[in-house]
């Protein structure tokens, strides 16, 4: 069966823009994590969704937001990007709510870069 | 809340030769323990994970991981290492109950030389 999907797979944004990113779970995955991987601080939880619900959310800045769609796709958004927003973002599902982490399958990620 | 520390930021082994990657945890209970591998610009693949039972783990790849609770440790071993295995490994823990998200340490590099 097909895997998670991360679409755009490279990303280059210019400072002040906005970003959305895409995932796509395995077909009959409901939970949906997003962390952020950079080199220095490793990766990090963003958030978590389960049938349309944010279930927990990470230390982020507001401008980091997300959402899920009732076929259990999610979208991130970064608004007003900085410069520190470079990372890799991966994404993962699994069957159920929890515990999180339980069967996670994740993404191959989408790389931002933000100049 | 639960921690994870990888003592190794880089290792070097010879092909052929064993590996045993470190992984401390810190969790007020019994921990959900995994081991990721990643390799350069790809996702997450899981090699094995601990919940409850046997301490001593199968994974994938030829890997084990053994969970010792007095020593908070979940250490990562192969007995003889091959050049596919160069990669960046990841040790994870969660909560067995709740919506507490995964912690991840902050990886190991291997490098396998000939």
């Amino acid at each position: 069966k097909a895997g998670v999907t991360q679409t755009p797979r490279y990303l280059i944004k210019t400072r002040g823009q906005q970003v959305t990113l895409s995932c796509s779970p395995i077909s009959g995955h409901r939970s949906v994590s997003w962390y952020q991987q950079t080199p220095g601080q490793g990766l990090q939880f963003l958030f978590e969704y389960f049938s349309e619900t944010q279930r927990n959310k990470g230390n982020f800045p507001g401008r980091f937001s997300g959402r899920q769609f009732s076929n259990s796709r999610s979208e991130m958004n970064v608004s007003t990007l900085e410069l520190g927003d470079s990372a890799l973002y991966l994404c993962a599902s699994q069957v159920g709510a929890s515990p999180p982490g339980y069967g996670y399958t994740f993404g191959s990620g989408t790389r931002l870069t933000v100049v | 809340a639960q921690s994870v520390t990888q003592p190794d930021i880089h290792i070097t082994v010879s092909e052929g030769a064993s590996l045993e990657l470190r992984c401390n945890y810190s969790y007020g209970a019994t921990p959900y323990l995994f081991w990721y591998v990643q390799s350069p610009g790809q996702g997450l693949q899981l090699l094995l994970k601990y919940f409850s039972g046997d301490t001593l783990v199968q994974g994938i790849k030829g890997f084990e991981a053994e969970f010792k609770r007095s020593q908070s440790s979940f250490n990562l071993r192969k007995p003889s290492v091959h050049w596919s295995d160069a990669a960046e490994y990841f040790c994870a823990v969660g909560a067995n109950s709740g919506n507490t998200p995964l912690v991840f340490g902050k990886g190991t590099r291997l490098s396998v030389i000939a």
